[in-house]
């Protein structure tokens, strides 16, 4: 258990609807940060918060946006969705903000579109 | 970000040692070499972490020689458990926090 959360595990919804996947960091990481993993794109990166402000950002599409909140929790909202959006979505946590600090991955969240 | 290039695929036997190996040429000064274990639908987990010479913990032994355009990760005696996907990463303190997984190394290990 790597002390990160992920709401909801499983999430199955039709094609152009909205859907929000709910992360909770490790107590005491400031970090947050969402992964994509497909079959065909592997494990993509798409964005980074510190403590509540955006960080980094990846290939985020524009249908996709994410939020840090005060108590460090972070959504991702995916909208507009698509089936190749179906994946696995991953959120992770670090104490620190960069590339050198170890990330704890949740349990993901599996998003069907169909 | 450094590129990495590591092999796609690899098998071993239980009780054997393995080395993976990945190819960073363009590695900066400030750049740290990290390896991550996925397995099947879990998210990656940190196994060890590098900067030059060699580093180990209860897992694993990181190699990484003196011009570091390589590194070897080692893991000994693997059980069947370490069947996964290996992945070699290599980044800086000023880059953020983004990592970049390449295509990893699928290890196999067989009884």
């Amino acid at each position: 258990d790597s002390g990160v959360t992920q709401t909801p595990k499983h999430l199955i919804t039709a094609t152009g609807q909205r859907v929000t996947l709910r992360c909770s960091p490790r107590s005491g990481d400031l970090s947050v940060y969402w992964y994509q993993q497909s079959l065909d794109q592997g494990l993509q990166f798409l964005i980074q918060y510190y403590n509540g402000e955006e960080r980094a950002k990846g290939n985020i599409l524009e249908r996709f946006s994410a939020q840090q909140f005060p108590d460090l929790h972070s959504e991702l909202n995916l909208s507009s969705l698509e089936l190749g959006d179906s994946a696995l979505y991953f959120c992770a946590s670090s104490v620190g903000g960069t590339s050198v600090h170890e990330q704890y991955f949740g349990p993901g969240t599996r998003l069907t579109v169909t | 970000l450094a590129k990495t290039t590591q092999p796609i695929s690899m098998d071993s036997y239980e009780g054997q040692e393995v080395n993976i190996t990945c190819s960073h040429n363009n590695i900066a000064t400030n750049d740290y070499i990290t390896w991550y274990q996925q397995f099947p639908s879990q998210g990656p987990r940190f196994i060890i972490q590098g900067y030059k010479t060699k580093v180990t913990n209860e897992v694993a032994s990181l190699f990484i020689p003196a011009d570091r355009k390589s590194s070897t990760l080692s893991l000994p005696r693997v059980s069947l458990s370490d069947t996964a996907v290996y992945y070699c990463l290599v980044g800086g303190p000023n880059q953020g926090g983004k990592l970049i997984f390449g295509q990893g190394t699928e290890l196999s290990v067989k009884p």
